[in-house]
């Protein structure tokens, strides 16, 4: 079974300053991470993703995050935060291999951004 | 090319009604997954299906249901509508089961009065 915990409910960070969100998993067998954006009223849409290979991912809108699989982790950074970042974040795990499907979501986290 | 599209975009029921709602997959994608996502929470998994048949369900109960079709359009449906089904249903396709990413539509917005 997987689960996600994101800490922390509502970040708000200064225009300019940098973005750190936090996700921590827990899979019993390697798994996929994904970090999803949500604007209001709107679907998800994907912002990077971890499968295999380079533990250091870069997505779109200058978002990266790193995989570390001894802290059980995969934290959201971007190094100067736009006003246009204001949204709710997700994490997503999914287990590693052919039969996986489900995606399993932490609770997001909305990210306010101080002009 | 068009993204996954939902409808319809916002529907009011009452209780003890039900519901369907539709999704049409990306060009191409032959996995179509339901999830629903109570305000202030993440999106929960309740269905995928893949070339027609149902490979996955979530924890939800017999009154959600449902269905692929040849094109590889999707239909969920909700019987007996309670208060607590109100909710974005989200609908996501990808390629095929197991590949990812899934790219999501923008949902549909159910309210139960």
């Amino acid at each position: 079974a997987q689960s996600v915990t994101q800490l922390g409910s509502h970040v708000s960070v200064s225009e300019g300053a940098l973005v750190l969100l936090r996700c921590n998993y827990s899979s019993s067998v390697p798994p996929y991470l994904f970090w999803y954006v949500q604007y209001p009223n709107q679907g998800l849409q994907l912002l990077l993703k971890y499968t295999t290979g380079a533990t250091l991912v870069k997505g779109i809108n200058g978002f990266e995050a790193e995989f570390k699989k001894s802290e059980t982790s995969f934290h959201l950074t971007k190094p100067s935060a736009h006003m246009s970042d204001a949204a709710e974040y997700f994490c997503a795990v999914t287990p590693w291999g052919a039969g996986s499907y489900q995606l399993t979501f932490g609770k997001g986290t909305k990210l306010s951004v101080i002009p | 090319d068009a993204g996954v599209t939902q409808s319809p975009t916002h529907l009011i029921k009452t209780r003890g009604q039900h519901v369907t709602l539709r999704c049409s997959p990306i060009s191409g994608h032959k996995s179509v997954s339901w999830y629903q996502q109570v305000l202030g929470q993440g999106p929960q998994f309740i269905f995928q299906y893949y070339e027609k048949e149902e490979r996955g369900r979530g924890n939800f109960p017999d009154r959600f249901s449902a269905r692929q079709f040849p094109n590889y359009s999707s239909e969920l449906n909700v019987n007996a509508l309670l208060l607590g089904d109100s909710a974005l249903y989200l609908c996501a396709s990808s390629l095929r089961q197991g590949y990812q990413p899934q790219h999501f539509g923008d949902g549909t917005r159910l309210s139960i009065l």
